[in-house]
């Protein structure tokens, strides 16, 4: 069974330029969530989409955006980027049901410069 | 302006030997708990987990604990070994969907 493939797993952009992140689940699962981490503030939440439909939102300006689509596929969208969105980017995914186990992709590296 | 990294907690142990894992989570209505191993370059990778209607929960090595009276969370592994040397985060989930909350991290070092 394949894991949670992120692509690309290496970005870099400059500021004020837009990025689109791809995150393909394990196979039959339903949930999508995506978080930030850097060195500064650890592992923070973004967003989770469920049945292609936002389910949680984190605390992140509106320039943080996500969708998903019919096949459980998801992208997240960064757009005027700052330096301070240099982080690696992850998404889990899991069934989607109360308390069932979350698995991570390897990450996209994002680099702001 | 300069900017100031998280200083995770270091817990240094000599192979063979176990190791213990402290994490104090924050929500009181989180009734589900999951570790995770962080090796460099690469996204977390799910340990064990342990939902709220239980205090003990063992795998291959590894056993966690939870005492919800404090709000704490222990990842114990037993015969350490150099191949256990990583970041060890504990998260929460707050009966928000598929929401975590990560703790700060607990970078564990293995000494041959």
């Amino acid at each position: 069974k394949a894991g949670v493939t992120q692509t690309p797993r290496y970005l870099i952009k400059t500021r004020g330029q837009q990025v689109t992140l791809s995150c393909s689940p394990i196979s039959g699962h339903r949930s999508v969530s995506w978080y930030q981490q850097t060195p500064g503030q650890g592992l923070q939440f973004l967003f989770e989409y469920f049945s292609e439909t936002q389910r949680n939102k984190g605390n992140f300006p509106g320039r943080f955006s996500g969708r998903q689509f019919s096949n459980s596929r998801s992208e997240m969208n960064v757009s005027t980027l700052e330096l301070g969105d240099s982080a690696l980017y992850l998404c889990a995914s899991s069934l989607g049901q109360m308390n069932t186990e979350a698995f991570f992709g390897q990450g996209t590296r994002l680099t702001v410069v | 302006g300069e900017s100031v990294g998280l200083h995770l907690p270091t817990l240094s142990v000599q192979e063979g030997d176990n190791s213990i894992i402290n994490c104090a989570y924050s929500n009181s209505a989180s009734d589900y708990f999951i570790w995770y191993k962080q090796e460099s370059g690469k996204g977390p990778q799910f340990i064990i987990d342990i939902r709220s209607n239980m205090d003990k929960r063992q795998g291959q090595r590894v056993t966690v604990l939870l005492n919800k009276t404090v709000k704490h969370l222990s990842l114990q592994i037993a015969a350490t070994q150099p191949g256990d040397s990583a970041v060890y985060f504990c998260a929460e989930n707050p009966n928000q969907g598929g929401k975590l909350i990560f703790g700060q991290g607990t970078e564990l070092s293995v000494k041959p």
